[in-house]
């Protein structure tokens, strides 16, 4: 299968400090990328939806002020959780997704884990 | 209500066992349902997906899905300790555009 990547695996930061985490489509293009945030035990919750070239798409109650996305190229989105604080902490997943008609399966990363102290 | 809703377990059982993970869901509009599985601090990877009602057998792993009780299934035969991980289902109304919709994911342990 297709395989993405994430980096870095794991950050630690400080309260009030910005992080960025890249998710890369290593042998597709994605046309359309998607972010996830894991609670401990709790499952994939959408954060937002990016088109690459277009403005991303939040979801509901996620802050986009808080939570910037670009999709840039083709095989490259970020994620930059700015001002972050403790409730941050979280595991942070992307997939992406190439667009051929019919089921589009979408890929996961490794995932990111993230504690702000 | 959530959408899909799915028992978190755990669930442990012997190896070489038959397991039996299931969701329900609300929403009579999706139309694609996957199973997925998660290991300890990794992304999901895709173990199948069927397409409205029906099942579907890929080796040691079936899955079924029943519309008209909005109910999905999926049974891992023979189980084995390497099939130990978190199981999510997911579903989307298109193929096209996937917004998946997770369940919360059931935790299972085969032991020897």
């Amino acid at each position: 299968g297709a395989v993405v990547s994430q980096h870095p695996s794991w950050v630690i930061c400080k309260s009030g400090t910005s992080v960025k985490i890249e998710c890369r489509s290593l042998d597709f293009q994605a046309t359309t990328m998607f972010w996830y945030r894991q609670f401990p035990k709790q499952s994939l919750m959408l954060m937002a939806t990016s088109n690459e070239g277009s403005k991303a798409t939040y979801e509901q109650g996620v802050e986009k002020d808080k939570f910037l996305i670009n999709h840039a190229s083709l095989t490259l989105s970020t994620l930059t959780v700015t001002s972050a604080h403790p409730e941050d902490s979280s595991f942070y997943i992307c997939s992406a997704q190439s667009t051929s008609g019919g089921f589009n399966e979408q890929f996961f990363g490794p995932g990111t884990r993230l504690t702000v102290l | 209500q959530k959408e899909v809703e799915q028992d978190p377990g755990p669930l442990s059982v012997p190896e070489g066992a038959i397991v039996s993970l299931n969701c329900t869901y609300s929403n009579s509009a999706f139309q694609y349902f996957m199973w997925y599985r998660q290991y300890s601090r990794k992304g999901p990877e895709l173990l199948m997906y069927t397409y409205s009602s029906g099942n579907k057998e890929d080796g040691r792993f079936t899955a079924q899905v029943d519309k008209s009780s909005k109910y999905i299934s999926l049974f891992i035969r023979d189980s084995q300790p390497s099939d130990s991980a978190t199981y999510l289902c997911a579903m989307t109304a298109s193929g096209g555009y996937n917004k998946l919709i997770f369940g919360a994911g059931t935790r299972l342990a085969v032991h020897p």
